[in-house]
C-alpha cells in the first residue's frame, strides 16, 4: 500500500540554521510527491512539487528513489518558516493525495 | 478570486446527531476532494468528485457518511449518526484538472467535534 512517513513530529531549529525535513513514501511505481504548509491560522498550501524541481521559499527537495525519499531542504532557516508541514503523494492522475502526519518547525529566534 | 470555503467553521454536536459539512470550490473547478485530519492522525483523502459525479470514494470510512455533489458546484458531507471517533478536521480541496501541475487548492476545514 501506499504510504508516506514522516517520522519528525516537531522539528526546533535557531534562525539561519539549516533545516531538513524528512519524508519516505513507500510506493513500487513512479510516484510524483509534493510538499504542503500550514502556516499559523492560514490553511493548507502547496509549497512545492517534485516535478517542477522549483525552489520556493529557498526550499528544496529532491526525489530519490534509491533511498524512497523526498526530504525537504533549506540552508537558512527563518522566523517565518515556522508551520506545519505535509510531504504528500499522488500515484495517479485522479489527483488523490496520500499524506504523511506532518512536522511541526519551530525557529527560534 | 474568492478560494474555497467551507461552512461551518466549527461544529459541536452530541453522538448520535446529524451534521452537515459543505465545501463551496473555486468557480470553474470540476474537481472537489474531502479529507480529514482526525487527532493525531495524518490528513486522510475520504472522495473526490468529478463534476456531480463521485471518481472515487474509495476512502470513505463508512455508510454513515454521505456525499453529495448536485449540480456540481458546490458539495455536502453528512455524516449521520455521528460517532465519537469521527471527530477531526474535515478539508475541502478544488482543482482545475487531475494531472500533476493542477493544484489542489483547500478550504480552511470544518473543525467536528462529536461528545
Amino acid at each position: 500500500a501506499q504510504r508516506v512517513t514522516q517520522p519528525e513530529k516537531l522539528l526546533s531549529v535557531f534562525k539561519g540554521a539549516p533545516v531538513e525535513l524528512k519524508c519516505n513514501y513507500s510506493y513500487s511505481g513512479s510516484p510524483e510527491l509534493f510538499w504542503y504548509v500550514q502556516y499559523s491560522r492560514q490553511r493548507l498550501q502547496l509549497l512545492l512539487r517534485h516535478i517542477s524541481r522549483e525552489s520556493i521559499k529557498g526550499f528544496t527537495a529532491d526525489l530519490n528513489k534509491g533511498e524512497t525519499s523526498f526530504h525537504l531542504k533549506k540552508p537558512f532557516a527563518q522566523e517565518e518558516d515556522s508551520a506545519m508541514y505535509y510531504c504528500a503523494l499522488s500515484t495517479s492522475n485522479t489527483g488523490k493525495l496520500i499524506f504523511g502526519q506532518g512536522t511541526t518547525l519551530q525557529v527560534k529566534p | 478570486e474568492a478560494g474555497v470555503t467551507q461552512f461551518p467553521s466549527h461544529s459541536v454536536i452530541e453522538k448520535g446527531q446529524t451534521v452537515t459539512l459543505r465545501c463551496d470550490p473555486i468557480s470553474g473547478h470540476d474537481n472537489l476532494y474531502w479529507y480529514r485530519r482526525v487527532m493525531g492522525k495524518e490528513i486522510k483523502f475520504l472522495l473526490h468528485f468529478v463534476k456531480e459525479s463521485k471518481q472515487d470514494e474509495s476512502g470513505m470510512p463508512n455508510n454513515r457518511f454521505l456525499a453529495e455533489r448536485t449540480g456540481g458546484t458546490y458539495s455536502t458531507l453528512k455524516v449521520q449518526p455521528a460517532e465519537l471517533e469521527d471527530s477531526g478536521v474535515y478539508f475541502c480541496a478544488s482543482s482545475m484538472g487531475t494531472n500533476l501541475q493542477d493544484t489542489q487548492y483547500f478550504g480552511p476545514g470544518t473543525r467536528l467535534t462529536v461528545l
